[in-house]
């Protein structure tokens, strides 16, 4: 696709469930990042894919949180035993990282509400 | 670890007004400087970035922002707002090419028609 997309738009879950959260950057795209809006707090660091390098997941607020991404591409965050702390919009952002182009592309975001 | 400060969380002007949204930021290292923005029902998109040379940089819509070494700053300028930058500003930085990209608190910008 032209952008990064995200899904689901919008995920209404029940306290103590798992959950996971999908991004698919723009193709050929060596960076990915996860960041969480939430309102006051702007936006969260959560981790960083950069090529085959190792993640930088210092970002991630507990060991509840994990994120993997498949062959270079799509990325997934699973949040596990959700607490309503979690609720807020999870952002994927992209980027080329060639000559030096740190532009993020972000995607739409997932909205999580955790009842 | 590099973090970014933005003191300003809501601020309100009238239309033609100037606006200077402060950011500073925190690493004793070389840095990369950004500004972002995200209207109302849009993602957020870049509106300009530092990343050698000179200190004074223009974006898109005529915003500019400087970059004090001095200070830690890259506070954002626009001399005569605009009903249509109603939007929340995000400034950002990292240290280096292959590091991450932290972003502040934001800044909500409310223009009066």
């Amino acid at each position: 696709g032209a952008g990064v997309s995200q899904s689901p738009s919008n995920k209404v879950t029940e306290k103590g469930k798992d959950v996971e959260l999908r991004c698919d950057p723009i193709s050929g795209h060596t960076a990915l990042y996860w960041y969480r809006q939430s309102l006051g707090q702007g936006l969260e660091f959560l981790i960083y894919f950069q090529g085959n390098s190792a993640p930088d997941k210092s970002g991630l607020p507990s060991d509840r949180f994990s994120a993997e991404r498949t062959g270079g591409s799509v990325s997934t965050l699973t949040i596990q035993r959700t607490q309503q702390e979690d609720s807020a919009v999870y952002l994927c952002a992209s980027s080329s990282r060639q000559g030096f182009n740190e532009k993020l592309f972000f995607g739409s975001g997932t909205q999580l509400s955790v009842l | 670890a590099q973090s970014v400060s933005q003191h300003n969380h809501h601020v309100i002007l009238s239309e033609a007004a100037s606006l200077e949204l402060g950011c500073n930021y925190s690493y004793g290292g070389t840095v990369n400087l950004f500004w972002y923005v995200q209207y109302p029902g849009q993602h957020l998109q870049l509106l300009l970035k530092y990343f050698s040379g000179d200190p004074l940089v223009k974006g898109i819509k005529g915003f500019e922002a400087e970059f004090i070494k001095s200070k830690f700053s890259f506070n954002l300028r626009k001399p005569s707002v605009q009903w249509s930058d109603t939007a929340e500003y995000f400034c950002a930085v990292n240290a280096g090419r292959d590091d991450k990209i932290i972003f502040g608190k934001g800044t909500r910008l409310h223009i009066l028609p």
